[in-house]
């Protein structure tokens, strides 16, 4: 089955630093991969999906890159604020026509003033 | 346009006891999914839904769970006889139809029932 490792040691930074996150998965390669913001005691927040054929994706302060050689998904935040802070999920769809996520543990980020 | 609501918010039984837990999809989505995320784990699959079809409940205990997305009314999800490792939260979300690409759509999730087993 498929195995989801992303740092579980929160990663604290300083406001304005670029936060890097950090998503490894063995086993198959994903169809999808996507990000999810989790604060305490509510529901993820969906951020950005990128499929198995790009390399990269951006939204405003956020950017996902996908390197399927490696395994890996890295999740950046630029001009990081505390308002950033929360956990970090990263999940993945094993193929296209498949709907259901497969979640990592997440991390948590911690941006101090 | 109000989000994915689940209720109640917390929920309290004694081992033995049945727990109900409700899921009102966003407007126009019609695919459910449950979650259930375990202290300091992970959001773990358990059952996705379509209206009035299991379409994957391969991450559902075979025994003590069952749910359900009748054709009007919620999604629910029913634990019969609970017992103290059932304590957790469970989330619900909900997406889009996206026809056979599925994976492409993000899901929108509520803000979960935490389920406590006394």
């Amino acid at each position: 089955s498929q195995k989801i490792e992303q740092n579980s040691e929160a990663l604290n930074i300083q406001e304005g630093k670029t936060a890097t996150l950090t998503c490894n998965y063995t086993n198959y390669s994903p169809a999808y991969l996507q990000w999810y913001r989790q604060d305490p005691g509510r529901g993820p927040v969906f951020l950005l999906l990128i499929r198995e054929n790009e390399k990269e994706k951006r939204k405003e302060r956020l950017k996902v890159t996908f390197d399927t050689t490696l395994k890996q998904s890295l999740f950046h935040i630029t001009a990081s604020q505390p308002a950033d802070s929360a956990t970090y999920l990263c999940a993945l769809v094993k193929n296209s026509g498949y709907s259901t996520l497969t979640f990592g543990k997440g991390t948590m980020l911690l941006v101090s003033p | 346009n109000a989000g994915v609501m689940q209720n109640p918010r917390h929920l309290v039984r004694r081992r033995g006891q049945e727990a109900r837990l409700r899921c009102s999809p966003m407007k126009g989505h019609s695919h459910v999914y449950w979650y259930r995320q375990l202290p300091e784990e992970g959001l773990k699959f358990m059952v996705y839904l379509q209206k009035e079809n299991i379409i994957d409940e391969s991450g559902m205990p075979k025994e003590r769970f069952s749910a359900e997305f009748p054709k009007e009314g919620p999604s629910i999800l029913r634990i019969q006889q609970v017992v103290r490792g059932d304590s957790a939260a469970y989330f619900c979300a909900s997406s889009p139809p996206g026809g056979a690409a599925g994976g492409n759509q993000p899901q929108h999730f509520g803000d979960g029932t935490r389920l406590s087993i006394l």
